[in-house]
């Protein structure tokens, strides 16, 4: 599976943008690259998704390199609620079983 | 109805016990996920069921054995646990196998192996 690397942690203040970033030069054409956050005792949960374009949605924004090499996340204000793990997936959409393999994730800290 | 349910919530059970965790979702999706997490690690997976057949194991110990009945419900049935796998034990699941479509994540059981 192709990997992707992202910063151990980061920490944002509240009601300011947060750029999370996230490289994964090995992706293939078929891999969508997926965002999910993990609040504190709760499972993960899907916060967005792109193949090639940059995508909107009411949670966040996803910015994707023209070469696919790497995305940012962008929270346009964050809030306390936004403190979680924030994990960057590639999924491949070729794969009959599909999997999700989880990486290190960042760990955003937000600052009232 | 975008849940995905998982029961119980939490569990505790002796090395020789037999327990089973539960999965549901009625979305109609038809690729399922067993994943384990222990404490401030990403969730490895463990198991995945796509079209209601075992596809992937990701080389998981026997006493972990998945079953899926039907296309709605997912089990993990545990015997002779160790107390290092003691975990969150998450499910996921998400439309046919073969898209890149979000996957949705239940609320995990809490499993302590005493």
């Amino acid at each position: 599976d192709a990997k992707t690397t992202q910063p151990n942690s980061m920490e944002s203040n509240e009601e300011e943008p947060v750029h999370l970033p996230c490289n994964h030069s090995t992706i293939s054409g078929t891999d969508y690259i997926h965002w999910y956050r993990q609040l504190p005792s709760q499972g993960p949960e899907y916060v967005i998704h792109g193949l090639t374009s940059n995508v909107n949605n009411r949670m966040a924004s996803l910015a994707i390199a023209e070469d696919r090499k790497s995305s940012t996340l962008i929270l346009h204000r964050a809030t306390l609620r936004d403190a979680a793990v924030y994990y960057c997936i590639l999924r491949d959409g070729n794969n009959a079983g599909n999997m999700l393999t989880f990486g290190g994730g960042t760990r955003l800290m937000v600052k009232p | 109805d975008t849940e995905v349910t998982q029961t119980p919530k939490h569990l505790v059970m002796g090395m020789t016990n037999k327990k089973s965790l539960k999965c549901e979702q009625h979305m109609g999706h038809r690729a399922m996920y067993w994943y384990k997490q222990k404490a401030k690690k990403p969730p490895e997976l463990m198991f995945v069921y796509s079209y209601e057949k075992l596809s992937i194991n990701e080389s998981v110990p026997s006493r972990f054995s998945p079953e899926c009945p039907n296309s709605s419900l997912l089990n993990l049935h545990l015997h002779a646990l160790q107390p290092e796998d003691s975990a969150l034990y998450l499910c996921a699941s998400s439309q046919r196998p073969g898209t890149g479509n979000e996957a949705f994540f239940g609320q995990g059981t809490r499993l302590t192996v005493v």
